[in-house]
């Protein structure tokens, strides 16, 4: 199957400070991705869908302006966490894939914010 | 919305077992239906994905079927081993958006 990366694979940031997410499609061009979030014993949520050149669609309850999704080109998106607090401690998820077709989920990134 | 339930949301099955996992959806106008497997702290490695033309799929000791009109899907694992101790977890996807998670089943196989 398709291979997406993420990076890095587990962040500790202080509260207030910004952290960024790279979600790469290693080995096919993603049109669309989708940033999931999963706190503990609890399935992953959709956060926010983000289609290349355009912007990112957001779910309710999601705070744009927090959560910043640049997918520039069809190889990668990134999810920017703004003036990170606990409660955004969470596994930050991406998946990848092409159209209707089966995604494609990278490894997670597991946030710490003290 | 799409909604995901899973039945049971833990199982614990000795070695050799076979075992059935459920999924059950709201919305059956659904694309296709995943099935993944996550182990704790990581991420999900996709086992099998039937498509909404599809009824059951295979690999393995795994295989998945799909029921439209009824809104379910199960995972059948066959004798169990202990590696396979894992959450399970269903989505269902609509045509061209995301994933709809269930919670997910963890399976403790012991030996």
């Amino acid at each position: 199957g398709a291979v997406v990366s993420q990076h890095p694979s587990w962040v500790i940031c202080k509260s207030g400070t910004s952290v960024k997410i790279e979600c790469r499609s290693l080995d096919f061009q993603a049109t669309t991705m989708f940033w999931y979030r999963q706190f503990p014993k609890q399935s992953l949520m959709l956060m926010a869908t983000s289609n290349e050149g355009s912007k990112a669609t957001y779910e309710q309850g999601v705070e744009k302006d927090k959560f910043l999704i640049n997918h520039a080109s069809l190889t990668l998106s990134t999810l920017t966490v703004t003036s990170a607090h606990p409660e955004d401690s969470s596994f930050y998820i991406c998946s990848g894939g092409q159209g209707d077709n089966e995604q494609f989920f990278g490894p997670g990134t597991r946030l710490t914010v003290l | 919305k799409q909604e995901v339930t899973q039945i049971p949301a833990a199982l614990s099955v000795p070695e050799g077992e076979n075992l059935v996992l459920n999924c059950s959806f709201t919305d059956s106008a659904i694309y296709n239906l995943q099935w993944f497997r996550q182990d704790p702290g990581k991420g999900l490695t996709s086992l099998l994905l039937i498509q909404s033309s599809q009824r059951e799929q295979t690999s393995g000791r795994l295989n998945a079927s799909l029921d439209k009109s009824s809104g379910r899907s199960t995972l059948y694992i066959a004798a169990s081993q202990p590696g396979d101790s894992a959450t399970y977890l269903c989505a269902a996807s609509n045509s061209g958006y995301a994933l709809n998670f269930g919670k997910g089943t963890s399976l403790l196989v012991t030996p």
